[in-house]
C-alpha cells in the first residue's frame, strides 16, 4: 500500500524554465510533507517542508504548495538550473507521536542545457 | 559537523554470511532511522530509534534483520544469513525532535 505516490518516475525540464513536481498521498494522518534531493551516490539531503496548517512554502528557488482537500503537494523549481538535475523524494509524517517518514518513489529530474 | 556517517561504504558478500552496517549520527539528534532503497519499492523505513530506544520496528522484513542502538552515538544493523533479495542501499539517518532527517551517504550491499 503505497502512502505516498510520485506518479512520474522522470521529468525533463529546459535550463531557466519551471519544474513542478508532483506528489499524492493517501493517509489523512500525514500533517507534514517535506522535499528531500538525492545525487546519485549520496543520502538524500532535505530541501523544503510544509506543515499541513500552510498551502505554500517557499525558500528562494523553490516552492511547495499543499492541497489538503485533493491530497495532492506539489514542488516548484524556478528557475531550473543544471545542478538541480537529481532524484526528487516527496516525503510524508505524522508529527504527533512518530517522527518516522513515508516517501515517495523519486522522480528524476533533467535540466537540459 | 560529520553529518551522518555509514561503514562501510560497499559491502559485498555471499548468501549466508552475516552482515553488520554501522551508523554515527549526528551528534545531539536523539532519533535515528534505517532505511533501505531498492528499485521496486524505494526507500522504505525498516526501524527507527528515539532516545537509544526501538520505537517501531514493522518495517523490519524478517527475523534475520536485527537493529541496535547501544549509545546515542553509534547503532547497527545486522543481517543474518544474508539472500541475494537482501541487495540494496541502507540509509542511515538521525534527526532531532523534527522530522527533518539528515541522511548518511549510505551502505550499498550486494549479496552473491
Amino acid at each position: 500500500d503505497q502512502q505516498v505516490k510520485q506518479n512520474s518516475p522522470s521529468l525533463s525540464v529546459q535550463e531557466g524554465r519551471i519544474s513542478i513536481l508532483n506528489c499524492d498521498y493517501t493517509n489523512s494522518m500525514f500533517d507534514y510533507f517535506l522535499w528531500y534531493k538525492k545525487y546519485p551516490a549520496e543520502g538524500p539531503t532535505f530541501l523544503i517542508s510544509i506543515s499541513s496548517i500552510k498551502d505554500k512554502n517557499e525558500d528562494g528557488r523553490f516552492t511547495v504548495f499543499l492541497n489538503k482537500s485533493a491530497k495532492h503537494l506539489s514542488l516548484h523549481i524556478v528557475p531550473s538550473q543544471p545542478g538541480d538535475s537529481a532524484v526528487y523524494f516527496c516525503a510524508a509524517s505524522v508529527i504527533q507521536g512518530a517522527q518516522k517518514l513515508v516517501f515517495g518513489q523519486g522522480t528524476r529530474l533533467t535540466i537540459n542545457p | 559537523d560529520a553529518g551522518v556517517i555509514q561503514s562501510p561504504r560497499h559491502e559485498v558478500t555471499e548468501m549466508g554470511q552475516e552482515v553488520t552496517l554501522r551508523c554515527k549520527p549526528i551528534s545531539g539528534h536523539n532519533s535515528l532511522f534505517w532505511y533501505r532503497q531498492t528499485m521496486m519499492r524505494g526507500l522504505e523505513l525498516l526501524i527507527y530509534f528515539n532516545n537509544n530506544v526501538p520505537i517501531d520496528d514493522s518495517g523490519m522484513p524478517e527475523d534475520r534483520f536485527s537493529a541496535k542502538m547501544p549509545n546515542a552515538s553509534f547503532s547497527t544493523l545486522k543481517i543474518q544469513p544474508s539472500e541475494p533479495r537482501d541487495s540494496a542501499v541502507y540509509f542511515c539517518a538521525s534527526s532531532r525532535n523534527s522530522a527533518e532527517a539528515f541522511f548518511g551517504q549510505g551502505t550499498r550491499l550486494t549479496v552473491v
